[in-house]
């Protein structure tokens, strides 16, 4: 069946550092959308990426779409305890219409 | 605008009693959404509402847990009997877009509950 994979499953950064999470699915996705988590909150959106290739930058934040349309990544430029939380991808199988999201990368900052 | 608004926001049951988790999503938002979000994971899609028809519920247990969207507004979802593996958070959501891709989605505080 579908598959959206996230590694790392958690990542430990001094604060300055920079951190990379990297989505993987088994099957062609429409869209990708990520979502961040705070310990005891909810997932709250961050983008969304739709065109095979397309990178989007949010301040410190950068995101990718892979040309396949079947990876993406998140990239945080210098850390900070802000950051700290659980990132999730989440896409829609182009052949089923069906969501599904990652298991998340837990960050965590050491200061 | 008013967020996603879910109550209760957190229930405690035993095994095989009834549960029932409501969701009102953001105004105007066609497309509403229930997760399951077990600790440590991430959330699992039960069913999709478009207005208040059903576009996905293939992930849903169909032998306990049921839903509906009455008015194409407010939901509920309804666990009965409950079992141990449902204790989880239950998230809902909320999208303004819907079609083959799948708009932001806003989601709600979510109902934690324990099945004892």
């Amino acid at each position: 069946g579908q598959q959206v994979m996230q590694i790392p499953q958690y990542q430990h950064v001094q604060e300055g550092e920079d951190f990379t999470t990297y989505c993987n699915s088994s099957t062609t996705l429409s869209n990708i959308q990520w979502y961040k988590q705070r310990p005891g909150g909810h997932p709250v959106f961050l983008i969304q990426l739709v065109k095979s290739g397309e990178v989007k930058k949010q301040k410190r934040l950068t995101f990718q779409f892979g040309e396949a349309k079947k990876n993406s990544s998140l990239h945080i430029t210098a850390t900070q305890t802000t950051d700290v939380g659980t990132y999730f991808c989440a896409g829609k199988d182009v052949s089923n219409y069906k969501i599904i999201f990652g298991k998340g990368t837990r960050l965590h900052i050491l200061p | 605008e008013a967020g996603v608004a879910q109550s209760p926001r957190y229930k405690i049951i035993e095994k095989r009693q009834s549960v029932a988790f409501w969701c009102n999503p953001i105004s105007g938002h066609a497309t509403l959404y229930w997760y399951q979000q077990i600790l440590g994971q991430g959330p699992k899609l039960l069913i999709q509402f478009q207005n208040n028809g059903v576009v996905d519920d293939s992930q849903l247990p169909k032998d306990r847990f049921s839903a509906e969207r009455l008015k194409g507004v407010d939901s509920t979802l309804k666990i009965q009997p409950a079992k141990l593996e449902d204790s989880a958070v239950y998230l809902c959501a909320s999208s303004f877009l819907a079609g083959t891709t799948f708009g932001e989605q806003y989601f709600g505080p979510g109902t934690r509950l324990t099945v004892t």
